[in-house]
């Protein structure tokens, strides 16, 4: 079976500031490991997506995330935090071997940035 | 450019009562889900269609039927309303049912059970 734990419910950071939002994952076979972002009241927006290839994966808004294979992680990050990045964020897995590519979530990390 | 489009929005029910939330895609997506959000347990899988005339169970289906009515449309019943069944649910498409495509979302419809 697989597994996503985001081990925060809450990641608070100053404006400018570096974001990080934490995902480790546990699945039996290749993993593909998805960032989602919610904003309140509304639908699930995706950031982006590691299928293969570069590790490092480049999203929406200045978001990015690294794969580790070894770690079993894909930490989501941002260099530089605005306020506007105040959401729910969400990493999700498949794995290669499910035909219908069933997503399975975290539970989510809630970001506050203040000013 | 609708994408994933969810009605209604938000519902009250009354224990027992029955409902059709509706989910309509325009990007000639193969595979549709439906999604329930509750909190501090994100998203959980009720039901998917793989392509159309076909359908089955996610992680939750107890106390849920769908419809895939056609290519575009995907409906979600709750045939007797309980409280436990308060929540936001979330109708997701898909443009093949590959594990690396990309799913999109519909805006969602809050459900209150009371």
């Amino acid at each position: 079976a697989q597994s996503v734990a985001q081990p925060e419910d809450q990641v608070n950071v100053a404006e400018g500031n570096p974001l990080t939002v934490k995902c480790t994952y546990s699945v039996s076979g290749n993993p593909y490991l998805f960032w989602y972002v919610q904003y309140p009241n509304r639908g699930l927006q995706f950031l982006l997506k590691y299928i293969t290839g570069d590790n490092l994966v480049k999203g929406s808004y200045g978001f990015e995330a690294e794969f580790n294979k070894s770690q079993t992680s894909f930490h989501l990050k941002k260099p530089s935090a605005l306020v506007s990045d105040s959401a729910l964020y969400f990493c999700a897995v498949s794995v290669t071997t499910d035909s219908w590519g069933k997503l399975q979530f975290g539970a989510g990390t809630q970001v506050v940035v203040t000013p | 450019n609708a994408g994933v489009t969810q009605t209604p929005k938000f519902q009250v029910l009354k224990t027992g009562q029955s409902m059709t939330l509706q989910c309509a895609q325009d990007m000639n997506h193969n595979s549709m889900y439906w999604y329930r959000q509750d909190p501090g347990m994100g998203l959980r899988l009720i039901y998917y269609s793989a392509s159309e005339g076909t359908t089955d169970k996610g992680e939750v289906p107890n106390g849920y039927n769908v419809s895939r009515l056609n290519k575009r449309e995907f409906s979600l019943r709750l045939e007797s309303a309980a409280p436990s069944q308060t929540s936001v649910y979330f109708c997701a498409s898909r443009g093949q049912g590959i594990p690396g495509n990309t799913i999109y979302f519909g805006e969602g419809s809050w459900l209150t059970v009371v």
